[in-house]
């Protein structure tokens, strides 16, 4: 069974330049996540999706960060325009709902760097 | 709202010997599962362990155990015969039984020296 894809593993931008990083779940997985992991410090929930549906996105700052399940499957989140202390590891996780004790999946994360 | 605390920044243990996470949590759900997840340096998180609340018994993988405290809202993470490989970062994490958000805990760094 193929894990959670992401990329791109390593970003460095400039502050107020935007960036992309996608997510690509395991495959029949309804529920995705996307995790901001702070260096040293544990993840923090950004947006979960159900499907192509919004759960969860209450610690999204919205003004700057969107994310969008087209088709329920690949997932993208975005930052617009970047800020430094945005610079954290992105991960992304799957689940399988429909199963009620499963775990997340996690996929190896894109570490972001804004300077 | 759920929280969950690691109160150990950094533990250490010699290779084969034993050593003991902990975690608290708070919350007013009383169907919910926990976790303990490990974080190597390749950032990949990598379920270890996990126990339902509605369990009494305290689940266990091979090396790694867990004392779960329901009442005292603990859950500890127990490593016997500790292996270099185990060196990582160890997270906490809660869910309710409803398949919302996981909440994490802030990390204890393990070290297992030779």
């Amino acid at each position: 069974e193929a894990g959670v894809a992401q990329s791109p593993r390593y970003k460095i931008i400039e502050k107020r330049q935007s960036v992309a990083f996608w997510c690509n779940p395991i495959s029949g997985h309804a529920t995705l996540y996307w995790y901001q992991q702070i260096l040293g410090q544990g993840p923090k929930l950004l947006i979960q999706f159900q499907n192509n549906g919004v759960v969860d996105d209450s610690q999204l700052p919205k003004d700057r960060f969107s994310a969008e399940r087209l088709k329920g499957v690949d997932s993208t989140l975005k930052i617009q325009p970047a800020k430094l202390e945005d610079s954290a590891v992105y991960l992304c996780a799957s689940r399988d709902s429909g199963r009620a004790n499963t775990e997340a999946f996690f996929g190896q994360g894109t570490r972001l760097t804004v300077v | 709202a759920q929280t969950v605390t690691q109160s150990q920044p950094e533990m250490s243990v010699q290779e084969a010997e034993t050593v003991t996470l902990s975690c608290t949590y708070d919350t007013s759900e009383s169907n919910y599962y926990l976790f303990w997840y490990k974080q190597p340096p390749s950032r990949q998180m990598i379920l270890v362990i996990r126990q339902e609340a509605y369990k009494q018994q305290n689940a266990t993988e091979n090396r790694f155990s867990v004392n779960f405290q329901k009442a005292a809202k603990s859950f500890s993470l127990k490593i016997s015969d500790s292996q270099l490989g185990d060196t990582a970062m160890y997270f906490c994490a809660f869910m309710k039984k409803s398949g919302s958000r996981l909440t994490f805990g802030e990390g204890t760094q393990l070290t297992v020296n030779p």
